[in-house]
């Protein structure tokens, strides 16, 4: 089975300070994604990557940036957290684009539920 | 821009009903639809995933159906229980992408009562 694990379940962090969210996959997979989970708001996509140092921005990446230097992990950066960076942040991983065995399933992690106080 | 509704955003049913909840997307140029269950406060656990030349995938009790040309997918639950309970979110796939950036609706919270 993929297992896509997320370093910490809950996180509270002041104001200003840095912040990373680390993301593991374990199924070699290409492509990994960070979003972040608002009620009323959905799931909106912040970063992906889909090879090792290779990133795009997705719908939502102000105050956020990423890192992918080896490829099962991926981490996303909070430079200085706001307070309206609060959410539940997701990690997915998936196959590349045209290997069609599994059809290229996306699969999450646990979750983390940062509080920025 | 791709746009993913899902109604109703709240159903309610009685154990052992079945049920059926709907996905409906804008642009039908995608490359997969896929069907996640997530439970409060969790990540998301997919449950099936429909390739755009497919019409359905099944497991289990849960049936997805694909209608391409008319932009809707449903998800159909069979003699449902209390432990699905949950929110059912879609993802559409589109096909221009080769990283897999998908837009999700924003999920039917399910209630099956005793």
């Amino acid at each position: 089975d993929v297992k896509v694990t997320q370093s910490s379940r809950y996180l509270v962090k002041r104001t200003g300070e840095k912040v990373f969210l680390e993301c593991v996959q374990d199924m070699d997979h290409e492509n990994m994604f960070w979003y972040r989970q608002d009620p009323g708001l959905g799931l909106r996509l912040i970063y992906f990557s889909y090879d090792v140092k290779m990133k795009e921005k997705g719908d939502i990446p102000e105050g956020y940036s990423v890192s992918r230097e080896k490829k099962e992990r991926f981490s996303l950066i909070l430079e200085s957290a706001s307070t309206n960076q609060t959410s539940m942040y997701l990690c997915a991983s998936s196959l590349g684009y045209g290997i069609a065995i599994t059809y290229n399933e996306q699969f999450f992690g646990p979750g983390t539920r940062l509080t920025v106080l | 821009k791709q746009e993913v509704t899902q109604i109703p955003a709240a159903l309610s049913v009685p154990e052992g009903e079945n049920l059926v909840l709907n996905c409906s997307f804008t642009d039908s140029a995608i490359y997969n639809l896929q069907w996640f269950r997530q439970d409060p406060g969790k990540g998301l656990t997919s449950l099936l995933l429909i390739q755009s030349s497919q019409r359905e995938q099944t497991s289990g009790r849960l049936n997805a159906s694909l209608d391409k040309s008319s932009g809707r997918s449903t998800l159909y639950i069979a003699a449902s229980q209390p432990g699905d309970s949950a929110t059912y979110l879609c993802a559409v796939r589109p096909e221009d992408t080769n990283a897999g950036k998908s837009t999700f609706g924003d999920g039917t919270t399910l209630t099956v009562k005793p």
